[in-house]
């Protein structure tokens, strides 16, 4: 199994330019998150997703908007990119709380985003 | 709200000393509990986790957690540290309630030889 994926790995961005984050899971896990992370501020929530076709707003959620179409993939888009969104950005999947007794959050490596 | 407090932004230890690293955290129900790690330029890597039962959990590498729900705490602990501990160490929890997977801020361990 591949678990979680994320493409891309890097990204340099000029401010105010778009993209989209994707994240991909083969183990048809309900909830989907995104985090980023920067220096001594651990990971913060931006979006999540408990099922195909919803989601809901994290910590931080400005700048940001996601979707779920597929339960496997969720997507992280920046509309108008900006320095303060320089990060490294994590996808986790996992089965919803309560669903399954063993459960646990999967993450993919990370996409490390520069906007200059 | 759904919170975690990892109130030790960096630690130095000494190798083969022990180790406690502390996690509290802030939610009325029963969390689920995790504690990750993360080597430098790497991802998450679950160290181990609690739901229900007995309140010592032990899990990969040597590591170890006490879940008291009276203090609100789950502190990770290890008897013998190893140089290739050096890392920085998330505690995570989940809830039935909120749905949400929060973290705290981390702490970096150091070891010194």
């Amino acid at each position: 199994n591949a678990g979680v994926t994320q493409t891309p790995k890097f990204r340099v961005l000029k401010t105010g330019q778009s993209m989209t984050l994707l994240c991909a899971q083969d183990m048809n896990h309900e909830y989907m998150y995104w985090y980023r992370q920067d220096p001594g501020m651990g990971l913060r929530l931006i979006h999540y997703s408990v099922g195909e076709g919803t989601t809901a707003k994290g910590e931080v959620p400005d700048g940001y908007n996601v979707s779920r179409l597929k339960k496997q993939n969720f997507l992280l888009g920046l509309e108008s990119a900006a320095p303060s969104q320089t990060s490294v950005y994590f996808c986790a999947s996992s089965y919803r709380w309560g669903g399954q007794e063993n459960t646990e959050a999967f993450f993919g490596q990370g996409t490390r985003l520069t906007v200059v | 709200a759904q919170s975690v407090t990892q109130p030790d932004i960096h630690i130095t230890v000494s190798e083969g000393a022990s180790l406690e690293l502390r996690c509290n955290y802030s939610y009325g129900a029963t969390p689920y509990l995790f504690w990750y790690v993360q080597s430098p330029g790497q991802g998450l890597q679950l160290l181990l986790k609690y739901f229900s039962g007995d309140t010592l959990v032990q899990g990969i590498k040597g590591f170890e957690a006490e879940f008291k729900r009276s203090q609100s705490s789950f502190n990770l602990r290890k008897p013998s540290v190893h140089w290739s501990d050096a890392a920085e160490y998330f505690c995570a929890v989940g809830s039935t309630g909120f749905q949400k997977l929060v973290f705290g801020t981390g702490t970096r361990l150091l070891v010194s030889p």
